[in-house]
Formats: structure tokens, sequence, C-alpha cells
């Protein structure tokens, strides 16, 4: 099974900001990597998947990076509705599919 | 616009069998994979597996012993049933649409559409 680790667990970042938000992989999962945003009471949302392809409606202020086992979600100039809990998932290897921890993305 | 609802009881003894359904409305469950995930706080969000069409399913090994999931494309429905919980079954448990582009036997592997989820507790 494909490990997924998220770092940090929590980032503090001001409104207007840049945040930046970390996912590794054991082994690699070539460009198949999707990340979320999760809101409390919600469902996941999904905000980008193949690494840095964005869902449909999303911000183009969304972006993700990374290939193997090095990810990245920017996310260029925080609004107030940006702070939330993100995960990524890698869907190369597979049974089964698997989401990192998450990072919290929390108003400084 | 693709809509998905959880139903099922929100309390399950340990021991006896989990089920939940899926019904989708928006689209059809003749195509794409459909799949069901839990979250919780000790595990976080763990894929439990998929189905596509009646006779192709998929599951994740550590839950492959006690998981089936079953489809209903005549009232649009999936359904999954998880036996013999215990308290580490205790999550939100998600339904959720494989992203577009997928085709068997390849589904795409990340999830577009989910459910609003429903918590399910194991208790007797």
């Amino acid at each position: 099974e494909v490990v997924m680790t998220q770092s940090p667990a929590t980032l503090s970042v001001s409104p207007g900001e840049r945040a930046t938000l970390s996912c590794r992989a054991s082994q690699s999962v070539l460009s198949n990597l999707a990340w979320y945003q999760q809101k409390p009471g919600q469902a996941p949302r999904l905000l980008i998947y193949g690494t840095s392809t964005r869902a449909t409606g999303i911000p183009a202020r969304f972006s993700g990076s990374g290939s193997g086992t090095e990810f990245t979600l920017t996310i260029s100039s925080l609004q107030s509705e940006d702070f939330a809990v993100y995960y990524c998932q890698q869907y190369n290897n597979w049974p089964p599919y698997t989401f990192g921890q998450g990072t919290k993305l929390e108003i400084k | 616009q693709v809509h998905l609802q959880e139903s099922g009881p929100g309390l399950v003894k340990p021991s006896e069998t989990l089920s939940l359904t899926c019904t989708v409305s928006g689209g059809s469950t003749s195509s794409y994979y459909w799949s069901w995930i839990r979250q919780s706080p000790g595990k976080g969000l763990e894929w439990i597996g998929y189905i596509y069409n009646s006779a192709n399913t998929n599951y994740n090994p550590s839950l492959k012993s006690r998981v089936t999931i079953s489809i209903d494309t005549s009232k649009n429905q999936f359904s999954l049933r998880l036996s013999s919980v215990t308290a580490a079954d205790a999550a939100v448990y998600y339904c959720a649409r494989d992203g577009e582009g997928g085709t068997f036997p390849h589904p795409s592997g990340y999830f577009d559409y989910w459910g609003q989820g429903t918590l399910v507790t194991v208790s007797s």
C-alpha cells in the first residue's frame, strides 16, 4: 500500500498570502495525484487531479505541481473561504487508493 | 449536476452488518465507477471499494473479506454491506463518483462528486 504523508499538519497563513502544502508518497505514483479541500461538516471537494489539472470551477489561485513522490499544492493568494483541511490522494498503485492524513490551513 | 445521497441506519451493533445505499441523481449509475469511502478520526480517509456496472468490483484488501458493493441501475442506486462490524468501523461513510475519463477496465481513480456523508456509530 502506498503511504501518503502530508506536511505540515497545520499551516498558519494570513489572508492574501501564499500557502504551500506538501505531499509525499512512499513510492512513485507518477502524476496520478489528486488534491481535495474539506470544510467542517462537508464532504471533500476535488480541487486538482493529474497533479496539476484543476477540476471544474476551481479558481486559478489553486495550482498543483510535482511528480513521482513529491507533490505540492499552492494557493497563491489566500481568500477567507480557502481555510480548510486539504488532502492528497494517489491513484497510481491500487487497490487501495490512499489518502494523506491532511493539512489544516488556518488563519494566522 | 450530479448529486449523491447516502442513506441507512446510523447505529449498528457490534458483529452485525452495516448496510448503506447511495442514490444518484443527475447521472446514470450505468456509467462510471462508484465508490464508497469512509472517514474516521483514527484512520482518516479510507477507500472501501468500487463497483462498475453490475459485475465489476474492487475492494480495499484490508476490508475485502467483509465488504460487498452492489448496484441497482434501475433505481440508480448502489449499496455497501460491511459485515462483522466493530468499533473501528465507526466513521462517516461517503459515496463518490469516479472522475471523468474513466472507462472499463481503467477508472480515473479520483473522485469528482461526493455525497454529503452519513455518520455510522457502532454500539450495543
